[in-house]
């Protein structure tokens, strides 16, 4: 299985406050992911990052932001969580390879009142 | 555009047995991967095979297999003598080439498979 861990795996906040979720490889992989999952909508790509410093937009990026600093880590935030951001948070990584195969954390599930 | 289509909402397989699961997909792109993750009641979405568009060999993982019939666009999975521990949620996904600068996979809504013993 791929090295890949997300913190915190559960989260209760109310809206208004700043959260930064957290994920972690160990596989040195290039690419990583943030998506969200939702009933009735799948997976849905929040940003990506293709390098240390290097990210970008995916389809569902407004309300979040995010860093990489270091190869193995990389941090979503929610600058203020409102409730439609209740959902299911997957982090993916992926070696470039040339199909683009993602592996996946354990999720975070966050809920905001 | 991309999309990835699971008809079966839900299936019910016996101990042992093999199933298919269906996944058609639409797409104008000429490399491409598809793929299938299992996602069981913890939530978590864990990789199980892929195939590549310019593949000739169907894909095989243990007592997986995918059944790419790239004519019909469809990536079957078949997981030969299920488990009970294979009662899960089946999803199946897509990439579009690194030169589209889309990195995302597109999704299918899943299959939610029970085996009963």
């Amino acid at each position: 299985d791929a090295g890949i861990t997300q913190s915190p795996r559960h989260k209760v906040t109310e809206t208004g406050t700043p959260v930064t979720l957290r994920c972690h490889q160990t596989e040195n992989h290039r690419y990583m992911y943030w998506y969200r999952q939702d009933p009735g909508h799948g997976l849905r790509l929040i940003h990506y990052s293709y390098g240390v410093k290097d990210t970008d937009k995916g389809e569902v990026s407004d309300g979040y932001s995010v860093s990489r600093s270091k190869t193995e880590d990389f941090l979503l935030t929610l600058e203020s969580a409102t409730s439609s951001q209740t959902s299911v948070y997957f982090c993916a990584i992926s070696d470039g390879g040339r199909y683009n195969e993602q592996f996946f954390g354990p999720g975070t599930r966050l809920t905001v009142l | 555009a991309q999309k990835i289509t699971q008809t079966q909402p839900g299936m019910f397989v016996q101990e042992k047995e093999a199933v298919t699961l269906d996944c058609t997909y639409d797409t104008s792109d000429q490399s491409y991967g598809l793929f299938w993750y299992k996602q069981p009641s913890s939530g978590e979405m864990i990789f199980l095979i892929y195939q590549g568009s310019y593949d000739e060999q169907n894909a095989t993982e243990g007592r997986y297999s995918l059944n790419f019939q790239k004519a019909r666009k469809s990536a079957n999975l078949v997981i030969s003598a299920s488990q009970l521990g294979d009662s899960a949620m089946y999803v199946c996904a897509m990439s579009r080439p690194w030169s589209t600068g889309r990195r995302a996979l597109t999704f299918g809504s899943g299959t939610r498979l029970q085996v009963q013993p």
